[in-house]
Formats: C-alpha cells, structure tokens, sequence
C-alpha cells in the first residue's frame, strides 16, 4: 500500500530532552515536507526537500532539524525541544516538488512537550 | 507573508444542503492551488489539483474552481452527507517559490 509512515504517533517528552520523528514513504516521491498544525493557524511549513541531500526551511524551523539521506526517509529532529514546540507534526510527500501533484500525508505525531 | 485566508471558519448545514466555501490567495505569481479534506483523527487528503485559470474539477459531489487573476478557488458540496463533515484545507503555490502555504481550513458539520 502506498502510504506514508510517521512514528511515534503520540509522544510526551520534557524540555530538552532531544527526540526524532521518523517519516518514511515508499512511493519514490521526490519531495518531502514537514508541518505543525496548531489551533486556529493553517498547517505551517517548517522543513521540505526536494530530493536527497537537498533540504530547505520552510516558514518556521527554528528548533528543529532535518535530514534526507536517503530518498524515503525525512525524519524531524528536535535537539532540545521546548514546550513552545507542542503540537499535531505531519510529514508529507509528493512525486513532484512542484505542486502538480497532490500531497500524501502521514498519519501525525501529537507531540506534548512538558 | 503570504497569506491565504479561508472562509468560513467553520460551516454547520442540514442533510442534503449544498453549500460553498472560498480560498482567497495573492493572485501574483500563481502556480498551484490544491484542496484537501482532513477528517478528525485522520490525515489530509487530496482532493483536487488545479493550476490553470478557468480550470473545474469534479468528484462526485464535489467541485472546485479556480480564478488566478483575483486570486480565489471556490469548493462546492452538493446535496451534503453527514460523512462530509471534515475541515477543507486549500494551499497555494507561487511560481517563485518551492514551499506550499495552507489555508486554516473551513470546518464543515453536516447534521442529519
């Protein structure tokens, strides 16, 4: 099944204590991206790719980190996470990068950071 | 900041009403607009890509237009079910750009 595949789906972590999001697809898409969804605000770019080894920022990155070192795989990295950093993140992924294409999202992490 | 703004926040119609909501964008530099349906406890999915002026997609009961000059793309919904009820996300792409900017949805409850 082609999907998109996010872990952990809930997680509870305290400030500072550095954690990862894995996010893998198995479509052979090209473009990958990481989004907060928070109440009352739109789904919020903080990380995309356009391919492997190639990453840029989005609207909000600060405190996170991403890597693509491999075409299926985008995980989010929280260093030292804070609670300002509580929220539902979806990873999603897309054949082509230039939006001619739908996205497939995965299936969320609602992260509480205490 | 580019922003795209959705309305309504949120919509609460009967069983079989049809109803409409807008996705208001920048009109400069339009490259993509998607519509997406986000059930509670799920994650999004897609519903239409458009990228042309002029352009009307259909599935179903659902349709969409697109008018990139003034910049906004309308979703219909005819003769609504209760399975409709879900948040309607658009996102919009500029030509000059790579990141995709999501609309905070309007929140559509369907009441039998």
């Amino acid at each position: 099944e082609a999907q998109v595949t996010q872990n952990p789906r809930y997680l509870i972590t305290v400030t500072g204590k550095k954690l990862t999001v894995t996010c893998s697809q198995n479509m052979n898409h090209e473009y990958m991206s990481w989004y907060r969804q928070d109440p009352g605000l739109g789904l919020r770019q903080i990380y995309y790719s356009m391919n492997v080894e190639v990453t840029d920022k989005g609207d909000v990155p600060e405190g996170y980190k991403v890597s693509r070192k491999e075409k299926r795989n985008f995980p989010l990295i929280l260093e030292s996470p804070s609670p300002n950093q509580t929220s539902l993140y979806f990873c999603a992924s897309s054949l082509s990068p230039r939006g001619f294409y739908g996205y497939t999202f995965g299936s969320g992490t609602r992260l509480t950071v205490v | 900041i580019l922003n795209v703004e959705q309305s309504p926040q949120s919509l609460h119609v009967q069983e079989g009403d049809s109803t409409n909501f807008t996705c208001s964008f920048p009109s400069s530099n339009f490259y993509a607009l998607h519509w997406y349906r986000w059930e509670t406890a799920k994650s999004p999915e897609a519903l239409f890509v458009m990228t042309l002026n002029g352009d009307e997609k259909k599935k179903g009961r659902i349709s969409a237009t697109l008018n990139t000059k003034e910049g906004y793309s309308y979703l219909y919904i005819k003769g609504s079910q209760p399975e409709d009820s879900a948040t309607y996300l658009c996102a919009f792409m500029r030509n000059n750009n790579n990141d995709m900017r999501f609309g905070a949805g309007t929140r559509l409850t369907v009441k039998p």
